[in-house]
Order: structure tokens, then C-alpha cells, then sequence
């Protein structure tokens, strides 16, 4: 079964240092890899997504990730992190050729403190 | 554009009853996919209808089901409800277009609570 591994549930950091939030998947011949944030009692935000071609995908709000397909991971990085920032992150993947039935990560919850 | 609505936001049921869901997807989009977040289990795919046929199934019980109407809001529903299923349920909304460069945008969830 296909699978989405976060390693690390909670990640706490200080304003303005790097981050880098890890997710590893298992296996397959397509992957398709998406990263969400979920802020309190609100629904999921694409952050960012992988569905072929360049190995390094961006976001508008400064986050980037590398899908690498040796190491099966597709890390998610800020250089520098604001406290707005703070949120869970899910790391995810489409099934069978689709991105509308999702296999998601545990989750990690990122906290930005002053 | 208006994005993806999904009422009531916050629902309180006694074990035993049963319980109606709505979402209405984003207009245009036909794909309506359904998830349940505990702190336990995670996100984990409920199903997903098109064009009012369901397409995709996740690994759940028959008390959990859902159907999709003619102007592609859903809906999903719960019987005989238990404590396990207090949760959030996002549903997630998208063209339903094999490509992979649409993507799926959420809801803001219902927090069902089961006492």
C-alpha cells in the first residue's frame, strides 16, 4: 500500500531560523506529492505540489521542497520562518493517477516562537 | 470565486443517531471527495463521488455513505453514530479531470461531536 511518512511530529524553531520539515513516501513507478497547512479549525491550503519535470518546487510564501527520488523524500524548507508561519503540515500523495483520493502524512506541527 | 462551503461547521449528535453532511464544491468542479481528521488516525480518504457516481472508497464501514446531486454538492452521511467518529470531516473539491495538475481545494470542515 502506498504510503506517506512524516518523521518528525512537532518541530519546534525560533523566528527567523531555517526549517525543514521531512516527509518520506514509499515507493512507486508515478508519484504525484503535494504538501498542505492546516491553520486552527480551518480547513487544508495548498502549499505546494510535484507532479513532474523540475525537482524543486516553490511557494508564494517563501517554502520550497525537492522531490528526490533516490532518498523516496520530498522535504519541505523555509529559510526563515515567521510566526505566522506556525501550523500543522501535511505531507501527500495521489493515488492511482489522481490527486482526489490522497494519502496523507500524520502531520507535523510547526511552531514559530519569538 | 467562491470556494469550497461545507455546513453546519460544528455539530453535536448522542451515539445512536445519525447525522447529514453537506459540501458544496467549487463551481465547476464535479469531483467531491470526503475526509475524516481524528488525532489519532489522521486525514484518511472517506470517498469520492463524480458526477454522482461514486468513484473512489476508502476503508470504512457501511454506516459511513454519501451521494452527490445533479449540481455536484454532496452530501455524506453517518448512522448509528459512535464516540470513534467524532472528528473533523473536510471534503475536498476539484475538477475531477484525470490530469494531475488540477488539485484538490478543502473546505473549512465540520467538527462532529458524538456524547
Amino acid at each position: 500500500a502506498q504510503s506517506v511518512t512524516q518523521l518528525d511530529s512537532q518541530v519546534p524553531v525560533f523566528e527567523e531560523a531555517p526549517v525543514e520539515l521531512r516527509c518520506n513516501y514509499s515507493s512507486s513507478v508515478s508519484v504525484y506529492l503535494f504538501w498542505y497547512v492546516q491553520y486552527p479549525n480551518q480547513g487544508l491550503q495548498l502549499l505546494l505540489k510535484y507532479l513532474s519535470g523540475s525537482t524543486l518546487v516553490e511557494s508564494i510564501n517563501g517554502f520550497e521542497a525537492e522531490f528526490n527520488k533516490s532518498q523516496t523524500s520530498f522535504h519541505l524548507r523555509k529559510p526563515s520562518v515567521h510566526i505566522s508561519d506556525t501550523a500543522e503540515y501535511f505531507c501527500a500523495r495521489g493515488s492511482g493517477g489522481s490527486n482526489y483520493k490522497l494519502t496523507f502524512g500524520k502531520g507535523t506541527l510547526l511552531t514559530v516562537n519569538p | 470565486k467562491a470556494g469550497v462551503t461545507q455546513t453546519p461547521r460544528y455539530l453535536i449528535k448522542t451515539r445512536g443517531q445519525q447525522v447529514t453532511l453537506s459540501c458544496s464544491p467549487i463551481s465547476g468542479h464535479r469531483s467531491v471527495s470526503w475526509y475524516q481528521q481524528t488525532p489519532g488516525q489522521g486525514l484518511q480518504f472517506l470517498f469520492e463521488y463524480f458526477s454522482e457516481t461514486q468513484r473512489n472508497k476508502g476503508n470504512f464501514p457501511g454506516r459511513f455513505s454519501g451521494r452527490q446531486f445533479s449540481n455536484s454538492r454532496s452530501e455524506m452521511n453517518v448512522s448509528t453514530l459512535e464516540l470513534g467518529d467524532s472528528a473533523l470531516y473536510l471534503c475536498a473539491s476539484s475538477s475531477g479531470q484525470k490530469e494531475m495538475n488540477t488539485e484538490a481545494f478543502f473546505g473549512q470542515g465540520t467538527r462532529l461531536t458524538v456524547v
